[in-house]
């Protein structure tokens, strides 16, 4: 079981990137999909979480109505698309599959790197 | 929203002790609570989840209690590569916080 995360990068305050993270090992449309995010210096912080339908979908204050998650179940993929990005979005993105039934994270990917400046 | 304080902050102690990190809600959790271990350059690991149920792997050393509002990760004898932060987290309602970490440092 392995989740990769990738589309990290420089971008500009106000600029957008998509994250895309591809589970391998097990099929994704089975599970609960999460983002959390480790910034420098600081602890790490649920982004998202969308259900396995992708009927059920939460976001953090700190994020709501910037990004959004999204899933392909035949490409075995969940999406972060993150619009308006601030400086204080810099971070490390973590994709995590949400245990059955109680969604604890578990696993985690590696994460990717966003870093927002100008 | 529920807010979970982790304390110490900081625990520094030698191979071979005993440490206990504390977390604590703001409202009662029942048992929705789960520990992560954080090591640099690492992805986030699952340690115990419902509270007191060790993940898969993880060494008997691990240890989870409480219920409510208190809980305790215990590590009963610190081996070098329990150096990391330590993350609580609920799943009692959202957001789904994570606390604020204690890292554990080994002398």
């Amino acid at each position: 079981v392995q989740l990769v995360e990738s589309g990290g990068g420089l971008v500009k305050p106000g600029g957008s990137l998509r994250l895309s993270c591809v589970g391998s090992g097990f099929s994704v449309s089975t599970y609960t999909m999460n983002w959390a995010r480790h910034a420098p210096g600081k602890g790490l912080e649920w982004v998202s979480t969308i259900s396995n339908s992708g009927t059920y979908i939460y976001y953090a204050d700190s994020v709501r109505g910037r990004f959004t998650i999204s899933r392909d179940n035949a490409k075995n993929s969940v999406y972060l698309q993150m619009n308006n990005l601030r400086v204080d979005d810099t971070a490390f993105y973590y994709c995590a599959r949400g245990r059955l039934t109680t969604n604890w994270f578990d696993p985690w990917g590696q994460g990717t790197l966003v870093t927002v400046s100008s | 929203e529920i807010v979970l304080t982790q304390s110490p902050g900081t625990l520094s102690l030698s191979p071979g002790e005993r440490a206990a990190l504390s977390c604590r809600a703001s409202q009662n959790i029942n048992s929705d609570l789960a520990w992560y271990q954080h090591r640099p350059g690492q992805a986030p690991r699952l340690l115990i989840y419902d509270a007191s149920n060790r993940a898969t792997g993880i060494p008997a050393r691990f240890s989870g209690s409480g219920s409510g509002a208190d809980f305790t990760l215990t590590i009963s004898s610190l081996e070098p590569q329990d150096s990391a932060v330590y993350y609580c987290q609920q799943r009692n309602s959202w957001p789904r916080a994570f606390g604020q970490g204690t890292k554990v440092e080994i002398k």
